[in-house]
């Protein structure tokens, strides 16, 4: 039981490139969320999903598209990245059932030159 | 909205001394509380939570939380701390929107315990 992955772990990008973020969950939790964390800011909600096939806007979508074809994946894509999305990106799913208890992946550090 | 405050950036402190990080959170409404751990280039792991009951709850480390509701906090804290504590902590409260569930969190408290 691999949990929550993340791939890459690293990436450096150039202005304008894209690329996509892969998370993948074994624990068939029904919600997946992604995350940015910048220092002195926290946790800030990109995007989530409740189920397969959907998703919504969180707190800073703007720069991001997320999609989520199959249940165990949620990618986030970044179209023309920008040095402001140099940042830290983790996934987090939870049951729909549960404590709300979000379990997290471990991270890609993205730098946008 | 909900909001969540982490009154203190930086705590540094020595060894076996005790510590409290301080979380209050915006609304009265009833929510569920959380704090997270991350160590130094890892992601977040959960540290204890509050769902309902004792409005006391402790993780397996020695850390411990108080929920109080009148006072909308949910402080952390632990009597004697150890070097490998050096962490970051982020405290986090539901927020019901759209019919869902999301977790907002503090900017978070940066622990570091000093020998």
């Amino acid at each position: 039981n691999a949990g929550v992955t993340q791939t890459p772990k690293f990436r450096v990008l150039k202005t304008g490139q894209s690329m996509t973020l892969l998370c993948a969950q074994d624990m068939n939790h029904e919600y997946m969320y992604w995350y940015r964390q910048d220092p002195g800011m926290g946790l800030r909600l990109i995007h989530y999903s409740v189920g397969e096939g959907t998703t919504a806007k969180g707190e800073v979508p703007d720069g991001y598209n997320v999609s989520r074809l199959k249940k165990q994946n949620f990618l986030l894509g970044l179209e023309s990245a920008a040095p402001s999305q140099t940042s830290v990106y983790f996934c987090a799913s939870r049951p729909r059932f549960a404590s709300y208890e979000q379990y997290f992946g471990p991270g890609t550090r993205l730098t946008v030159t | 909205a909900q909001s969540v405050t982490q009154l203190d950036s930086q705590v540094p402190v020595f060894e076996e001394a005790p510590v409290e990080l301080r979380c209050n959170y915006s609304s009265s409404v009833s929510v569920y509380l959380f704090w997270y751990v991350q160590y130094p280039n890892q992601g977040l792991q959960l540290l204890l939570k509050y769902l309902s009951g004792s409005t006391l709850v402790e993780s397996i480390n020695g850390f411990e939380a108080e929920f109080n509701k009148s006072q909308t906090s949910f402080h952390l804290r632990k009597p004697s701390v150890h070097i490998s504590d050096t962490a970051e902590y982020f405290c986090a409260v539901t927020q019901t929107q759209g019919g869902s569930e999301k977790l907002v969190f503090g900017k978070g408290t940066k622990l570091t315990v000093n020998p």
